[in-house]
């Protein structure tokens, strides 16, 4: 099992959208509709924001959303935020009862 | 609410054992769920570890397999993660969360505990 590759970083403008990508393997992100996405603020512990490809827990904004093609995850974040700033994380199902992370993204708010 | 507490040594020597426990509030380990450990080395990416489902089935990552037990204690509703023959590569801060090891998704998650591993 390898880390699904997210970009090392992106960055937008306040009120922007930006997209997250988080590319794995037939064997992972491309065989199950099972990827989930974590955002993490420095210090703190992760916190659940997409599952599932594309649902999104209660309390979450709609300003995120999640979208999945082939071996390609996705996390879109419109209306950009300053507090949105942190790092990302895909999460993906990999067969046998295991699970796999990307090895993160981390957004910077211009 | 759910709330998950790490709690062990800060510190390991290399070639020893860490030990960590994750109390669990809120919720009864043994009404379900599955419950594991992720860690973070410094500055780096999350790592899934393993996790136990409540009746006490275990799941591992294939690459820490040979080092990792996971058991849980319902009576005392924690569980705890056990790292054998541990280096320099293992210093991260250890989580423990409620996940689901057929989804991948993690709902609940401690705060965190840095450990270690030096001489």
């Amino acid at each position: 099992q390898s880390a699904l590759t997210q970009p090392a970083s992106v960055s937008g403008s306040p009120g922007q959208s930006i997209t997250i990508s988080c590319t794995g393997t037939s064997s992972d992100v491309g065989s199950y509709n099972l990827v989930s996405w974590y955002q993490q603020h420095p210090g703190k512990a992760p916190k659940l924001m997409i599952y599932e490809v594309s649902k999104r827990p209660s309390g979450v904004s709609n300003r995120f959303s999640g979208s999945k093609s082939g071996n390609t995850a996705s996390l879109t974040i419109s209306g950009l935020q300053a507090e949105d700033e942190a790092d990302y994380y895909c999460c993906s199902y990999a067969g046998s009862s295991t699970y796999i992370f990307g090895g993160g993204t981390k957004l910077t708010v211009l | 609410q759910v709330q998950l507490q790490e709690s062990g040594p800060g510190l390991v020597k290399p070639s020893e054992t860490l030990s960590l426990t994750c109390a669990v509030s809120g919720y009864s380990i043994s009404s379900g769920h599955y419950w594991g450990w992720i860690r973070q080395p410094p500055g780096k990416g999350l790592e899934w570890i393993g996790s136990i489902y409540h009746s006490g089935s275990t799941y591992y990552n294939p690459s820490l397999k040979s080092r990792v037990t996971i058991s849980v204690d319902t009576s005392k509703n924690q569980f705890s993660l056990r790292l054998s023959s541990v280096t320099a590569a293992d210093t991260a801060v250890y989580y423990c969360a409620r996940d689901n090891v057929d989804t991948g998704r993690v709902d609940y998650w401690g705060q965190g505990t840095l450990v270690t591993v030096s001489s």
